[in-house]
């Protein structure tokens, strides 16, 4: 099993170009998230998907937007890329959400490392 | 205030000894807790979990929680070199999609 399996794993941008960091998982997980990762804030959240269909803000959206395609894969989208959005990008997905922690548990895919000059 | 603070750190312990890792939360509503570690360049992997007031163990790591302190620690007893990492702690409401983290604790296991 791949379990999360992110796209690319690097990318260089300038400033006001576009891109897509691709997901994927293979757990038949249910929830989806992607997260960004900056030294000394830990991880924060962008979006999440709970289900299929469902696409919610996280802690911070801001200059991002989201697609959940299928169950399998969540795709997140910079329009316009800033060098603020310089980070680490981690996709992670869920069994689902529940009143049992397991289904809470979080597995992610490698990373993608993001740099906008 | 952050959602959840933990000491940054390094913290440097050496071989063989017990490194403690301390984590507060400020949301009351908080219900799972979680210790996720992450070498460096990698991404994190799931510790443990403990979801109820006092102690739990598996293997060398034992999680503490105490919820009325809002409270939450990671036990790594016989510390090993391999066990130098950024140790994340993780809060969640039960039912919740919105799993807060911590900014992590380096820790140093020195040989």
């Amino acid at each position: 099993n791949a379990g999360v399996t992110q796209t690319p794993k690097f990318q260089v941008l300038k400033t006001g170009q576009s891109m897509t960091l691709q997901c994927a998982q293979d757990m038949n997980h249910n929830s989806m998230y992607w997260y960004r990762q900056d030294p000394g804030m830990g991880l924060r959240l962008i979006y999440y998907s709970a289900s299929e269909g469902t696409t919610d803000k996280g802690e911070v959206p801001n200059g991002y937007n989201v697609s959940r395609l299928n169950k399998r894969e969540f795709s997140l989208r910079l329009e316009s890329a800033a060098p603020s959005q310089t980070s680490v990008y981690f996709c992670a997905s869920s069994q689902s959400q529940g009143a049992d922690p397991r289904a809470n548990v979080l597995t992610f895919g490698a990373g993608s490392r993001l740099t906008v000059l | 205030q952050k959602e959840v603070e933990q000491n940054s750190g390094p913290l440097s312990v050496p071989e063989g000894a017990i490194a403690s890792l301390n984590c507060t939360y400020s949301d009351r509503g908080s219900q799972s807790f979680f210790w996720y570690r992450q070498y460096s360049g990698k991404s994190p992997e799931l510790i443990m979990f403990i979801y109820s007031n006092g102690d739990k163990e598996d293997g060398r790591f034992t999680a503490q929680l105490n919820k009325a302190s809002q409270y939450v620690s990671l036990l790594i007893r016989d510390s090993q070199p391999s066990d130098s990492a950024t140790y994340l702690c993780a809060v969640n409401r039960n039912g919740g999609f919105k799993t807060i983290f911590g900014a992590g604790t380096r820790l140093f296991v020195k040989a």
